[in-house]
């Protein structure tokens, strides 16, 4: 089946510092590979996708290369600021009917000032 | 605003207690999802519609029922509320035409005492 794997956190940083989230998915064939972002008190948003191969997704500042050979998709961001203080879900979508998305555990990032 | 409207947004119920957990989109998304988060989990897929009318287990569904009558509208029912049904649930809603771009509620916060 599909599962998707993240880095544990909490994650935390200093403002202007360089972010990388690690996330890694079992698959078969070629899945839609996902971030979505969740603030405190809210739902989920999307922040970036990518749909084949080598694709990169971007976003706010967020970067995420769709990795086939490693089977992975991880997050990065040059410069993190307070405000991307959130939890941050990997999510897989395998060619299903339903457009159902598989996501990892999520990863809190905590950025101080 | 448009988006998806959850409610309530928090709730207590003792055991043996059912309630209904009501998502209304105004977005004539066709595809509509519930998922639950468990702390420190990804979230999980207990039902999902792809139109009025048509309903689908998720990988959770056992203690939950759906109904889809119109639209916008796709009520999350829990007949015999137990402790392990304490979660947040989230509804969201896409296209099917825009795989994985979901728009997410806010979530309820359910608490099974």
């Amino acid at each position: 089946g599909n599962s998707v794997t993240q880095m544990e956190g909490p994650v935390t940083l200093s403002e202007e510092a360089f972010l990388t989230i690690n996330c890694t998915y079992t698959a078969t064939g070629y899945p839609s590979l996902f971030w979505y972002v969740q603030y405190p008190g809210e739902g989920l948003q999307l922040l970036l996708k990518a749909t084949k191969a080598d694709d990169k997704g971007s976003n706010k500042g967020f970067e995420a290369t769709y990795r086939k050979e490693t089977t992975s998709f991880h997050l990065e961001k040059g410069s993190v600021q307070v405000s991307d203080s959130a939890v941050y879900f990997c999510a897989l979508m395998n060619n299903n009917a339903g457009n159902m998305l598989t996501f990892g555990g999520g990863t809190r990032l905590m950025v101080k000032p | 605003n448009a988006g998806v409207t959850q409610t309530p947004k928090f709730r207590i119920l003792k055991i043996g207690q059912s309630m209904t957990l009501q998502c209304t989109q105004d977005m004539n998304h066709n595809y509509m999802y519930w998922y639950r988060q468990d702390p420190g989990m990804g979230l999980k897929l207990i039902y999902y519609s792809v139109g009025a009318g048509i309903t689908d287990k998720g990988e959770v569904p056992n203690g939950y029922n759906v109904s889809r009558s119109t639209t916008e509208d796709f009520p999350l029912r829990l007949e015999l509320a137990a402790p392990s049904q304490t979660s947040v649930y989230f509804c969201a809603s896409s296209y099917g035409q825009d795989p994985g771009g979901y728009t997410f509620g806010s979530g309820t916060r359910l608490t099974v005492v």
